[in-house]
């Protein structure tokens, strides 16, 4: 199985600052990668996917960037409504994997 | 619009099986790929397998291999997730989710979870 490691495990932030979730994938996903954002007792919503591209819908200050096996997920400017845990997940082999976790705290 | 509808709370006891089922609305059912995700409380998401619903395919995470069983009703427009051999580890909420292959993308609508509890 593909290890995806996330970090941080937490993250503290104020409205404003820009943030910054990093995944590393033990091998090479080639761009197959998905970005999801969870509040408490909700299904994960679609925020990014194939790395870079934005998923319908979801505000342009979420982006995606790759290099080599590290993804990163950045938010320039952190709302009141983006407090909330944020997976990766590589869709490139079965079985997909997921990271652990990264839970954006009110600072 | 698309949406996913799960049937409701199961509670379980060890040894027994749950079926899970993920209806489907607002578009065609069989022209996309369901997977089913499940999330233990307090926990991070784990991916337990996929069906293509058109040819009744599956894949499963060796994990859940033996134990999970996906089908479908295509009458009706409705998957389901069947796990037998239930043991507490199994207490989670679990998903189905929509797979978009264009744009290729894993889950673009989800079910709103279905709660299993297994406990004596």
């Amino acid at each position: 199985d593909i290890q995806m490691t996330q970090s941080p495990s937490t993250l503290s932030a104020s409205v404003g600052d820009r943030v910054t979730i990093t995944c590393r994938a033990r091998q090479s996903i080639s761009s197959w990668l998905a970005w999801y954002q969870q509040k408490p007792g909700k299904a994960p919503k679609l925020l990014i996917y194939k790395a870079s591209s934005l998923q319908s819908g979801v505000p342009s200050r979420f982006s995606g960037s790759a290099s080599g096996t590290e993804f990163t997920l950045t938010i320039s400017s952190l709302q009141p409504d983006d407090f909330a845990t944020y997976y990766c997940q590589q869709y490139n082999i079965y079985p997909w994997t997921f990271g652990l976790g990264t839970k954006v705290e009110i600072k | 619009q698309v949406q996913l509808v799960q049937s409701g709370a199961e509670v379980k006891k060890p040894g027994a099986s749950v079926k899970v089922s993920c209806k489907a609305s607002g578009y065609t059912f069989t022209s996309y790929d369901f997977n089913w995700v499940r999330q233990a409380t307090g926990q991070g998401l784990e991916w337990m397998g996929w069906m293509n619903p058109n040819s009744g395919n599956t894949g499963y995470a060796q994990k859940f291999q033996g134990r999970v069983t996906m089908t479908r009703n295509t009458s009706i427009s409705t998957a389901y997730m069947e796990l037998s051999s239930l043991r507490s580890e199994d207490t989670a909420v679990y998903y189905c989710a929509r797979r978009n292959k264009q744009p290729n993308l894993p889950g673009d609508y989800w079910g709103q979870g279905t709660l299993v509890t297994v406990s004596s």
